[in-house]
């Protein structure tokens, strides 16, 4: 089975805190993401890499950062945590995209909720 | 750009029952894969079921079926037999086939099941 792993599943910060979310995944994946999912909003993409040392930016990324230094770990900074960042955040991974007929559908961690006081 | 609509933000059906989550989404491509993830309380986001939009039969997986309608860009999920760890979220979603494998998912819809 598809293994993808978050290092807390909650985490409580003050404002202007550094934060570190890590993600590993055990299946040799080449895409990984980072999504912040919200009430009546659904997931929105922060971050994706689509290869170790490379990002790319998702429609929200404006304070966060990423990085991706081996290929089963993605992890997602908060440089200066501020409320508005208090959310679920979900890691998942695939599959590189292929030909029609392969899905290559995400596969999730269990979410980590991160509250900022 | 693309976009994914649940228009029921929650949803409730009896134990046994058949129950309908809606999904249409917005876009001008001719190839792209639909899928209806779940989310239980606490517990982690799976994949449901998956469908590509080149093929017409609809999708089916034991108790959980979709009806896809590529014209009225439609692909609701049906749960039959609805059992009480159905209860969850359940999030479409959406990716173009050749763009990547950015998703976009909709707002989703809280279903609970009664007893």
């Amino acid at each position: 089975d598809v293994k993808v792993t978050q290092s807390s599943r909650y985490l409580v910060k003050r404002t202007g805190e550094k934060v570190f979310l890590e993600c590993v995944q055990d299946m040799d994946h080449e895409n990984m993401f980072w999504y912040r999912q919200d009430p009546g909003l659904g997931l929105r993409l922060i971050y994706f890499s689509y290869d170790v040392k490379m990002k790319e930016k998702g429609d929200i990324p404006e304070g966060y950062s990423v990085s991706r230094e081996k290929k089963e770990r993605f992890s997602l900074i908060l440089e200066s945590a501020s409320t508005n960042q208090t959310s679920m955040y979900l890691c998942a991974s695939s599959l590189p995209t292929g030909g029609l007929g392969t899905y290559n559908e995400q596969f999730f961690g269990p979410g980590t909720r991160l509250t900022v006081l | 750009a693309q976009t994914v609509t649940q228009s029921q933000p929650e949803m409730s059906v009896q134990e046994a029952e058949t129950v309908t989550l809606s999904c249409t989404y917005d876009t001008s491509e001719s190839d792209y894969y639909l899928f209806w993830y779940k989310q239980p309380p606490s517990r982690q986001m799976i994949l449901v079921i998956r469908q590509e939009a080149y093929k017409q039969q609809n999708a089916t997986e034991n108790r959980f079926s979709v009806n896809f309608q590529k014209a009225a860009k439609s692909f609701s999920l049906k749960i039959s037999d609805s059992q009480l760890g159905d209860a969850a979220m359940y999030f479409c979603a959406y990716r173009a086939y050749n763009y990547g494998q950015n998703f976009v998912f909709g707002p989703g819809t809280r279903l609970s099941v009664l007893p």
